[in-house]
């Protein structure tokens, strides 16, 4: 079975701060992949990023940057300089690869408050 | 209109009602996506559509009944409903079935089931 835990329920910062959003994530499988996307108010979920299980090497994106560690399990997602703009509910998922594997298992999510 | 929209935004309904939920994507994408987002709950996945045929059922009540006539347009069609169905219904689309491609989500439809 696939499982995915976002430890932190909500998270609130003052406009400037760094802040990092944890993923561990449990899977049997030796291929896989994990995304993150972000859920403004508006409620349309958006796509940030998707990491494929063989590809260990930290992403960058602006003030976007993820660091992806197979030996704990987690893809951890930071905010560099956050803004007001940054203020969303964050989910982490995987996903198995391969073959007719269409499912997402999400995290439930963290709430992040950007204040100004 | 672009991306993948979705009506009505919001819905309130009697148990006994019969209603729809209608999701169309403008992006040219061959699958379709039907999630229930409920309170401190994970994004569940309901129903995958390739190309117009149905792939995947994870689970989902019968009160629940997925239509997609094309490629660009899914339907969920809703009857008899409980008060635990009140949710957000989320719909998605992507280039091609499975995890490898991006999904791209639409606004949802926050359904209230009173």
């Amino acid at each position: 079975a696939q499982k995915v835990t976002q430890a932190q329920t909500e998270i609130s910062v003052v406009e400037k701060e760094d802040v990092t959003l944890d993923c561990v994530y449990e899977t049997r499988d030796t291929t896989y992949y994990l995304f993150w996307y972000k859920q403004p108010p508006s409620g349309e979920l958006v796509f940030l990023i998707r990491r494929n299980s063989f590809d260990e090497q930290n992403e960058i994106s602006g003030r976007y940057s993820w660091n992806f560690q197979k030996s704990t399990s987690s893809f951890n997602f930071t905010i560099t300089a956050s803004q007001v703009v940054d203020s969303a509910v964050y989910f982490c998922a995987l996903s198995r690869s391969g073959g007719s594997n269409y499912k997402l298992t999400f995290g439930k999510g963290t709430l992040l408050t950007v204040n100004p | 209109e672009t991306g993948v929209t979705q009506t009505p935004r919001h819905l309130v309904m009697g148990m006994t009602n019969k209603k729809s939920l209608k999701c169309e994507q403008h992006l040219g994408h061959n699958a379709m996506y039907w999630y229930k987002q409920s309170a401190k709950k994970p994004l569940e996945l309901m129903f995958v559509y390739s190309l117009e045929e149905r792939v995947e059922n994870n689970s989902v009540p019968s009160r629940f009944s997925p239509e997609c006539p094309n490629s660009s347009h899914l339907f969920l069609h809703l009857h008899t409903l409980q008060p635990e169905d009140s949710a957000l219904y989320l719909c998605a689309s992507s280039q091609d079935p499975g995890p490898f491609y991006e999904q791209y989500f639409g606004p949802g439809t926050r359904l209230t089931v009173t």
